[in-house]
């Protein structure tokens, strides 16, 4: 069974641009969340998405969005790119509630 | 304030030796306490789930232990291999059922195994 797919799995952008960043959860698999990792934080969560419902969001800015399409498949958007957006972006899927998680290998985004 | 707490930071162990990692929590009401393991550059990789219940629960060389009253966790490996360095990331579900947004991450410690 294939596993949770990201991509791009390494970006580089310069300051004020926007980002995409694309999840392939678990066949079947109806819930998917978003982390940004930095060395000094851990990870933090950004939002979760079920059935393409926004289920809880974390204590990101306005910047940070995401969607999730009717196949599952989810995407997450940071606008106006700044230095510190700079981190690991790791999707999890699970089957939902707070079952267990399934990571994909993550996005690592630079900021120049 | 729901907070997880790992000791210690990082570790430096020889090859063979076993180790303890330890968590400590602070989360209500308490649903279920995880252990992941995460090499550089990849994502996290689940190692054991807990919940209340449960006082032990073991993943070949890796034994979670987990203390209800004591709101501790500890993490133990034996006969550590090179392959077991890694970040260790202890998380705490904050509710029964509910979003993965009640999870409460702790910072990791970071292990380091050497021949």
């Amino acid at each position: 069974k294939a596993g949770v797919t990201q991509t791009p799995r390494y970006l580089i952008k310069t300051r004020g641009q926007q980002v995409t960043l694309s999840c392939s959860p678990i066949s079947g698999h109806r819930s998917v969340s978003w982390y940004q990792q930095t060395p000094g934080q851990g990870l933090q969560f950004l939002f979760e998405y079920f059935s393409e419902t926004q289920r809880n969001k974390g204590n990101f800015p306005g910047r940070f969005s995401g969607r999730q399409f009717s196949n599952s498949r989810s995407e997450m958007n940071v606008s106006t790119l700044e230095l510190g957006d700079s981190a690991l972006y790791l999707c999890a899927s699970a089957l939902g509630g707070t079952g267990e998680l399934f990571f994909g290998e993550g996005s690592r985004l630079t900021v120049l | 304030k729901n907070q997880v707490e790992q000791s210690p930071q990082s570790l430096i162990i020889l090859e063979g030796k076993n180790c303890t990692l330890q968590c400590n929590y602070t989360v209500s009401p308490f649903s279920n306490l995880r252990w992941y393991k995460q090499d550089t550059g990849r994502g996290p990789v689940s190692l054991t789930i807990m919940t209340f219940s449960e006082n032990t629960k073991s993943n070949g060389r890796y034994t979670a232990t987990l203390d209800a009253d004591t709101k501790q966790s500890s993490l133990h490996i034996t006969a550590s291999q090179l392959s077991d360095s890694a970040s260790y990331i202890c998380v705490v579900s904050a509710r029964l059922g509910g979003s993965q947004g009640n999870l409460i991450f702790g910072k990791g410690t970071k292990l380091s195994v050497k021949p």
